[in-house]
């Protein structure tokens, strides 16, 4: 059974760092390229940045420079570095794995809430 | 980036009922479009990719169509389960982007 569980969420003060991790399970990690989606309250699904199997990456642009996305193949485990946080960061973060090259997510993970505030 | 608006923002519909979400995108997309479940305080969940193929496991009540900008996903017959807000998603540009969400009510 495919599992994705994400940790790492927090209150942080705006300008703090916070690192998310989503430990993956049930499937074969490096094969599979992974995102990051987030949700601020109430709002709606924003993409952030994806890395392929091979470890290429791509952000959006609301937060280039600021977040990077890794991951480490040996422990299944896929991270978000993100830093310079803003009040408009506060959302919960999805990792999601891509079903193959469909340019869609086929499983999420249940979320881990970063609030940033003062 | 490209932008994705759904249509309606909104809707109440019956048990039983047949709907369809329209959602266009701002430029051509080719089929790159998924659409997503998403109920209250869980994660969404993928109904439908490549704009008409439908997720395994995922009832056949469920479908889509559309190509280049303009897109639907259509319930055929509302079941309890299906209320829920639906976000559609393209893939065609470097920086995917969603619609803002549909959400589906009881009447």
């Amino acid at each position: 059974e495919v599992q994705l569980l994400e940790s790492g969420g927090d209150l942080v003060q705006p300008g703090g760092s916070v690192r998310l991790s989503c430990a993956a399970s049930g499937f074969t990690f490096n094969t599979y390229a992974m995102s990051w989606v987030r949700q601020a309250p109430g709002k709606g699904l924003e993409w952030v940045s994806t890395i392929s199997g091979g470890r290429s990456t791509n952000y959006a642009d609301f937060v280039r420079g600021r977040f990077t996305i890794s991951r480490d193949n040996s422990k299944s485990t896929l991270y978000l570095q993100m830093n310079s946080l803003t009040v408009g960061d506060t959302a919960i973060f999805y990792c999601a794995r891509l079903l193959g090259g469909s340019g869609c997510y086929d499983y999420w993970g249940q979320g881990t809430l970063v609030t940033v505030s003062s | 980036d490209i932008q994705m608006t759904q249509s309606p923002s909104s809707l109440s519909a019956s048990v039983g009922n047949r709907i369809t979400i329209t959602c266009r995108a701002s430029q051509g997309i080719s089929n790159s479009l998924a659409w997503y479940q998403q109920k209250p305080g869980k994660a969404p969940k993928l109904v439908l990719y490549a704009a008409s193929t439908l997720k395994s496991g995922v009832p056949s009540r469920f479908s889509g169509s559309g190509s280049g900008t303009d897109f639907t996903l259509t319930i055929s017959s509302l079941q309890p389960e299906d209320f829920a807000t639906y976000y559609c998603q393209q893939s065609h540009s470097a920086a995917w982007t969603f619609g803002q969400g549909t959400k589906v009510e009881i009447k």
